[in-house]
């Protein structure tokens, strides 16, 4: 167990409207992540963080803003929700674990935007 | 670039049968690590096993199995005498170590009662 959890669990919200997922972690990661998972396209990144205030774009993170003002939050922002960001929102940590890394995720999130 | 290929997106098989899904790797990093992940039903990711680039012993644990082949770029997961509660989506990922890691689109497996 990686000590993550992600808040809300579940979420609808209005187009148009600013969203924020939260992620927490207990166990002092520095390599935090969100992903979007949709039917097809497997897990695709979005932003990612380094360290406390340090992070970077991912591969879809168009219409995406991150923050890290503490090592155990994460948060993703949607700045105005699209349909198109109706999704399940993964969160992640990477660790070096006995010679290797390992990325250990978190419960998701299901965000609907009507 | 890097790039993880899962050619089966859907298997059904009958309990007990089986099962080998099948991941195929591109990377031209000499130093690498492969992972499976399930996800069942219930949504959450679960980390099944890593890999390392400088390891190709095959590993065994319990009903599951793994076969890596680097001279095919391969990472190949099989489930003995599989059951339903194998039922689940599968991930196959790989990463250099770095910030990045790369999903292969999952295999859907359906174990028939």
């Amino acid at each position: 167990d990686a000590g993550i959890t992600q808040s809300p669990r579940h979420k609808v919200t209005e187009t148009g409207t600013p969203v924020t997922l939260r992620c927490h972690q207990t166990e002092n990661h520095r390599y935090m992540y969100w992903y979007r998972q949709d039917p097809g396209h497997g897990l695709r990144l979005i932003h990612y963080s380094y360290g406390v205030k340090d992070t970077d774009k991912g591969e879809v993170s168009d219409g995406y803003s991150v923050s890290r003002s503490k090592t155990e939050d994460f948060l993703l922002t949607l700045e105005s929700a699209t349909s198109s960001q109706t999704s399940v929102y993964f969160c992640a940590i990477s660790e070096y674990v006995a010679l290797g890394y390992e990325q250990y995720f978190g419960p998701g999130t299901r965000l609907t935007v009507t | 670039a890097q790039k993880v290929t899962q050619a089966q997106t859907e298997i059904s098989v009958v309990e007990k049968e089986d099962v080998t899904l099948d991941c195929v790797y591109e990377t031209r990093d000499t130093t690498y690590y492969l992972f499976w992940y399930k996800q069942p039903p219930s949504g959450e990711l679960v980390f099944l096993i890593r890999r390392n680039s400088f390891d190709e012993q095959n590993e065994i644990s319990g009903r599951y199995s793994w076969n890596f082949q680097k001279s095919t770029s391969s990472f190949n997961f099989t489930i003995t005498a599989s059951q339903v509660v194998d039922s689940a989506v599968y991930f196959c990922a790989l990463t250099s170590g770095t910030y990045k890691y790369i999903f292969g689109t999952g295999t859907r497996l359906k174990v028939l009662a």
